[in-house]
């Protein structure tokens, strides 16, 4: 079956640092991953759309300056969050796409605490 | 811009009792509705997907779309304690950009024996 796999499961890092996580899809050819912050109160913010072969695109209020993203192949993509603070702490979540089907499948998530 | 909202956003139903959970959205060009569930500490997985109105019935799990209305409901029929968790309404205009999913804020759903 398909599955996505995020790691790592929890980071805590110290405000002003950054953290890299990454995505892992199994069985199924990630062509788009959705990278989507879950926050405390468990509300999704989209925070870019990443389409192998075109260019990843952020959405108001993220930048690639602040959340660089790389997605080299199908199978694989990652994220860094860099200098965060507070308010960039919450349940990070990748979601993957194979072209050939409609649904998303989302990872556990790396939840990010901010020291 | 699209607004997704649901309701109630919670609610305990005993055990083998009927769950509903509904959800609104604002765009008219929205084409394509799905219902995501997350347990504690995981991700959210797709439960099921409704793309033209009328009922789509998976199993216990019944949904119902009125895109006249702009409402989308779910449900569970027969509820276990398994099915408590938080369920997530989401909307796209379609499927061919995976970021136009836009989620609603969520019913937490307790199902108590």
């Amino acid at each position: 079956g398909a599955l996505v796999y995020q790691y790592p499961r929890r980071t805590i890092c110290k405000s002003g640092t950054s953290m890299r996580m990454e995505c892992q899809a199994v069985g199924f050819q990630a062509t788009s991953v959705a990278w989507y912050r879950q926050s405390p109160q468990k509300t999704f913010e989209l925070i870019a759309l990443s389409t192998v072969n075109s260019a990843i695109k952020y959405e108001q209020n993220f930048t690639q300056e602040k959340f660089p993203i790389s997605h080299p192949n199908l199978s694989f993509s990652s994220m860094t969050v860099l200098n965060a603070y507070l308010e960039d702490r919450g349940l990070y979540l990748c979601g993957a796409r194979d072209e050939g089907s409609e649904r998303l499948f989302f990872g556990h998530g790396t939840k990010l605490s901010v020291l | 811009q699209q607004k997704v909202q649901q309701s109630p956003e919670s609610l305990i139903v005993p055990e083998g009792g009927m769950a509903s959970l509904n959800c609104t959205f604002s765009d008219r060009n929205s084409q394509y509705f799905w219902w995501y569930r997350q347990h504690s500490g995981e991700g959210p997985k797709a439960l099921m997907s409704i793309f033209s109105n009328g009922d789509k019935k998976e199993g216990r799990f019944t949904a119902h779309l009125n895109k006249a209305s702009l409402h989308v409901s779910l449900h569970i029929k027969d509820s276990q304690p398994s099915d408590s968790a938080l369920y997530f309404c989401a909307v796209s205009k379609g499927t061919q950009v995976v970021g136009q999913l836009t989620f609603g804020r969520g019913t937490r759903l307790q199902v108590y024996a």
